[in-house]
């Protein structure tokens, strides 16, 4: 009954880099949520996503980032090109249904030097 | 668009003493859920307590209760019986028809033995 997985915990990367973050959602759940929290900050809503789907990407900024939940495998946060404000924890919850309640991976702590 | 404000960026209480964390919302939904969830040094965002706008009864989780006042848009956080595994930043969090959570900046809780 394993929670949702992110990895990986801690990513290192050099400005210009391609970042790539995984989710793997809980059992069962087909929603999947990402979310960034800069520091000293509460998370910010990125994506929401269903299988094969983007719901909303209203929180996503326009360039370099995209986001993907296939038929099989894990969701993917992809930064392109990092630059050093991309630092930060990238969250990703999963949900059974849009009206359930939401549960936390671990995070991935992106740093870009 | 919804917002969620803390106004204590910081708070401390003594070991076994109660404190309360406040948070208040703007919204023009009247269906809605509000989340109160933890974040321990480990960073993993942990559920605390939930409220359901159209109950009115306040939540009640063991030590931890909320004073929900849907005409203010207030929705506090009661910790009785504090311990020091309570130490942690406490995140206020809405959930409304977007289906996405929207947090507040948050409050770092000391608990001091």
């Amino acid at each position: 009954n394993a929670g949702v997985m992110q990895n990986p915990r801690h990513l290192v990367r050099r400005r210009g880099q391609e970042a790539r973050l995984r989710c793997s959602p809980m059992k069962g759940h087909s929603h999947v949520y990402w979310y960034r929290q800069l520091p000293e900050e509460g998370l910010k809503f990125m994506v929401y996503l269903q299988k094969e789907n983007i719901i909303d990407e209203s929180g996503m900024p326009k360039e370099r980032f995209s986001a993907e939940f296939p038929k099989e495998g894990p969701s993917i946060l992809r930064i392109q090109q990092v630059v050093r404000g991309d630092s930060a924890a990238y969250f990703c919850a999963s949900s059974k249904t849009e009206n359930t309640e939401a549960f936390f991976g671990q995070g991935t702590r992106l740093t870009v030097v | 668009a919804q917002t969620v404000t803390q106004s204590q960026p910081e708070m401390s209480v003594q070991e076994a003493e109660t404190v309360t964390l406040s948070c208040t919302y703007d919204t023009s939904e009247s269906d809605y859920y509000l989340f109160w969830y933890k974040q321990p040094p480990s960073r993993q965002m942990i559920l605390v307590i939930r409220q359901e706008a159209y109950k009115q009864q306040n939540a009640t989780e063991n030590r931890f209760s909320v004073n929900f006042q849907k005409a203010a848009k207030s929705f506090s956080l009661k910790i009785s019986d504090s311990q020091l595994g309570d130490a942690a930043m406490y995140f206020c969090a809405y959930y409304g028809s977007n289906y996405k959570l929207t947090f507040g900046k948050g409050t770092l809780l000391t608990v001091n033995p």
